[in-house]
């Protein structure tokens, strides 16, 4: 079946790096994805990853892929405030011919100054 | 330009009756996706839209929630006969096609069934 799961909570002081991660269920899944939910704001796409690459980097954000384990991270470098929110990982089952999303339930990030 | 909006923001309602809700993609996508996010059960996949080709319904969760889209454009998500457990926010979503290309959300309706 479809499962992604993440840890529900992290919280992390300010400048420190921040790792989240999730397991999914689909050896299938094409593409995986990070999201971001700012309190208030609709979801938007924080960077994603084709399932054949290992790592990609993308300014403060690094997301590792172990497709043996079906474990996916994502880094935060020099955390700051403006970057608490909620992080969703989803994957694209299947081929991902459809683009159908299935999320996890979301890691809570709380960033202390 | 104009991202993808959904109407009405806030919806609250008394069980047993009907609800719409609309969504206008990006102008050009092809692909309209709804999706929805409760406390319970975290985000999870209603129904997918492609061009003319028929909807993706794998998600919805009983026969009482109906989606269309009209003209390949504005999608209106039903649910008849409401029940508490269909309060949550009902977000849409749509990108250039469907595949990888990044989906866009809406702000989402919230709907609360009293």
């Amino acid at each position: 079946g479809e499962d992604v799961e993440q840890s529900l909570f992290l919280s992390v002081r300010e400048g420190d790096s921040s790792v989240i991660n999730c397991t999914y269920t689909d050896s299938s899944s094409t593409y995986l994805y990070w999201y971001k939910q700012e309190p208030g704001a609709g979801l938007q796409l924080l960077t994603y990853i084709f399932s054949n690459m290992d790592m990609k980097q993308d300014q403060r954000l690094t997301v590792l892929l172990n497709k043996k384990d079906k474990h996916l991270s994502l880094r935060i470098a020099d955390t700051q405030t403006g970057d608490s929110a909620i992080y969703f990982c989803a994957e694209s089952p299947g081929s991902g011919n459809t683009g159908k999303l299935i999320f996890g339930q979301g890691t809570t990030l709380q960033v202390k100054p | 330009g104009a991202g993808v909006s959904q109407s009405p923001s806030n919806k609250v309602t008394e069980k047993g009756k009907d609800v719409e809700l609309r969504c206008d993609p990006i102008s050009g996508h092809t692909a309209l996706y709804w999706y929805r996010q409760s406390l319970g059960q975290g985000l999870e996949f209603l129904i997918y839209f492609q061009g003319n080709s028929a909807p993706d319904k794998s998600g919805l969760p009983s026969d009482r929630f109906s989606a269309e889209r009209t003209g390949g454009s504005v999608s209106t998500l039903t649910i008849q006969r409401t029940q508490q457990e269909d309060s949550a926010v009902y977000l849409c979503a749509s990108s250039f096609s469907s595949g990888k290309y990044e989906q866009y959300f809406g702000p989402g309706t919230r709907l609360t069934v009293t």
